[in-house]
């Protein structure tokens, strides 16, 4: 079982849609939460850290359900610009230097 | 501003080989790790160093080594070059440990084939 699982997509959606993200992970004692956005070929960038009350960053809500062991993030009204792949990043257990990163999320988004 | 700068971009290499990535950052960063990303599999942590003088393994380290005698330096080894080694590498950094608050940042990445 992966330490960290996310649909690898692609979520296809038109301009203005609103989308949404899971993230599963496996150590319940994991502390850290990040979501990380990757375009084709290029590094991946931070999006947004993940608090337990959840946050926001204009169009962008990272969400966290501890009972469940899921984050999640939703994009409202996606633009074109949004495409790319989002990772899902999760510190391993009690150990703040080692992380587990999600395969991606694909996200294209249409005119 | 040049962040995380690492070298080589491409590089194509014949099994048994040796080579080395380098990798180097202008921020004055104490934590510095390398990552590879394969397809399907997302990044993996290789080895990492909290600092001049540490380093430790991470997820995948066979077959790999790394040292850290500056705060700015953290060249990754391939010892013998495998075709299992094929794969797009990181180099990251962080301020501190990489919790909420202190951001990754990577390098451009490396792409690295063996054949």
């Amino acid at each position: 079982r992966k330490e960290v699982e996310q649909d690898p997509g692609p979520f296809n959606v038109p301009e203005g849609a609103t989308v949404a993200f899971n993230c599963t992970y496996s150590n319940s004692a994991s502390q850290s939460f990040f979501w990380y956005r990757q375009d084709c070929r290029k590094e991946p960038k931070l999006l947004m850290s993940v608090y337990s009350s959840g946050n926001e960053d204009g169009r962008f809500t990272a969400q966290l359900n501890r009972a469940s062991q899921y984050i999640s993030l939703l994009i409202r009204d996606s633009k074109l610009s949004d495409s790319a792949t989002y990772l899902c990043v999760v510190n391993m257990g009690y150990n703040f230097n080692k992380f587990y990163f999600g395969s991606g999320t694909k996200l294209n988004v249409k005119p | 501003n040049a962040g995380v700068t690492q070298t080589p971009k491409f590089q194509v290499l014949k099994t048994g080989q040796s080579m080395t990535l380098q990798c180097a950052q202008d921020m004055n960063h104490e934590y510095m790790s390398w990552y590879r990303q394969d397809p399907g599999m997302g990044l993996r942590l290789i080895h990492y160093s909290v600092g001049a003088g540490i380093t430790d393994q991470g997820e995948v380290p066979n077959g790999y080594n790394v040292s850290r005698s500056t705060t700015e330096d953290f060249p990754l080894r391939l010892l013998s070059a495998a075709p299992s080694q094929t794969s797009v590498y990181f180099c990251a950094s962080s301020r501190g440990q990489p919790v909420s608050g202190n951001t990754i940042y990577f390098g451009e990445g490396s792409w690295l084939t063996v054949v």
